[in-house]
C-alpha cells in the first residue's frame, strides 16, 4: 500500500539550529516525492520536488530509496519557517498525491 | 490569475442538511481534486477529475458527489451532512510539468465546514 509517515507532529528548534523534518514512504514502484508548506492563514504551497533537486529557501531534501526516505533539511532555521510542512508522494497517475499527517515547525526566537 | 479560489471560507451545517462547496481555476488545469484536512491526518483526497465530464473517487468519497462540467469548475456537494464531515475542505488544481510526469498541484485557500 501506499504510504507517507511523518513521525513527529512538532519540531521545536531555537533559530539558527538545524532542522531536519523526517518523511518515510511505502510505495512499491518509483514514487515521485513532493514537500508542501502551510503558512498560518495560507494556502498549502509546493515548496521541493524531488526530482527537480532544488533548494528552496535554503531547504534540500534527498530522496533515499533504500531507506524509502525523503527527509527535508535546513542548517539554520529562521524564524519565518515556522509553519506546517506536509511531504506528499504520487505513484502511477502523479495528479494523485499521497499526503503524510503533517510536522508542525516552530522555530523560536 | 486568480489561480484556485473557493468559497465559502467558512460554512455551519446541521446534520442532514447538504451543501456545495464552490471550487474555481482560471489556469486552464486538466486535473482537479478535492481533500479534506484533519489534524493528525494530513490532507486525504476525496474525488478527483482528470478533464471536463471526468471524475473518479479517491480515499474518502463517501457521502460527497463531484461533477466537472467545465474545465474551471468543480464543486464537492455534500449530499447530508454528518459530524464526521466537520473538516477543512482544500481544493487544488495541476498540470504536467514540462518533459516530466510531476504534476504540480496549486491549492486554493480551504473551506472551514463544521456540521453540528
Amino acid at each position: 500500500a501506499q504510504r507517507v509517515t511523518q513521525p513527529e507532529k512538532l519540531l521545536s528548534v531555537f533559530k539558527g539550529a538545524p532542522v531536519e523534518l523526517k518523511c518515510n514512504y511505502s510505495y512499491s514502484g518509483s514514487p515521485e516525492l513532493f514537500w508542501y508548506v502551510q503558512y498560518s492563514r495560507q494556502r498549502l504551497q509546493l515548496l521541493l520536488r524531488h526530482i527537480s533537486r532544488e533548494s528552496i529557501k535554503g531547504f534540500t531534501a534527498d530522496l533515499n530509496k533504500g531507506e524509502t526516505s525523503f527527509h527535508l533539511k535546513k542548517p539554520f532555521a529562521q524564524e519565518e519557517d515556522s509553519a506546517m510542512y506536509y511531504c506528499a508522494l504520487s505513484g502511477g497517475s502523479s495528479y494523485k498525491l499521497i499526503f503524510g499527517s503533517g510536522t508542525r515547525l516552530l522555530v523560536r526566537p | 490569475n486568480a489561480g484556485v479560489t473557493q468559497t465559502p471560507k467558512f460554512q455551519v451545517l446541521k446534520t442532514g442538511q447538504s451543501m456545495t462547496l464552490q471550487c474555481a481555476q482560471d489556469m486552464n488545469h486538466e486535473y482537479m481534486s478535492w481533500y479534506r484536512q484533519d489534524p493528525g491526518m494530513g490532507l486525504r483526497l476525496i474525488h478527483y477529475s482528470v478533464g471536463a465530464g471526468i471524475t473518479d473517487q479517491g480515499e474518502v468519497p463517501n457521502g460527497y458527489n463531484v461533477s466537472r462540467s467545465t474545465t474551471e469548475d468543480f464543486p464537492l456537494r455534500l449530499l447530508s451532512a454528518a459530524p464526521s464531515q466537520t473538516s477543512v475542505y482544500f481544493c487544488a488544481s495541476s498540470y504536467q510539468g514540462a518533459g516530466t510526469r510531476v504534476y504540480e498541484q496549486y491549492f486554493g485557500p480551504g473551506t472551514r465546514l463544521t456540521v453540528t
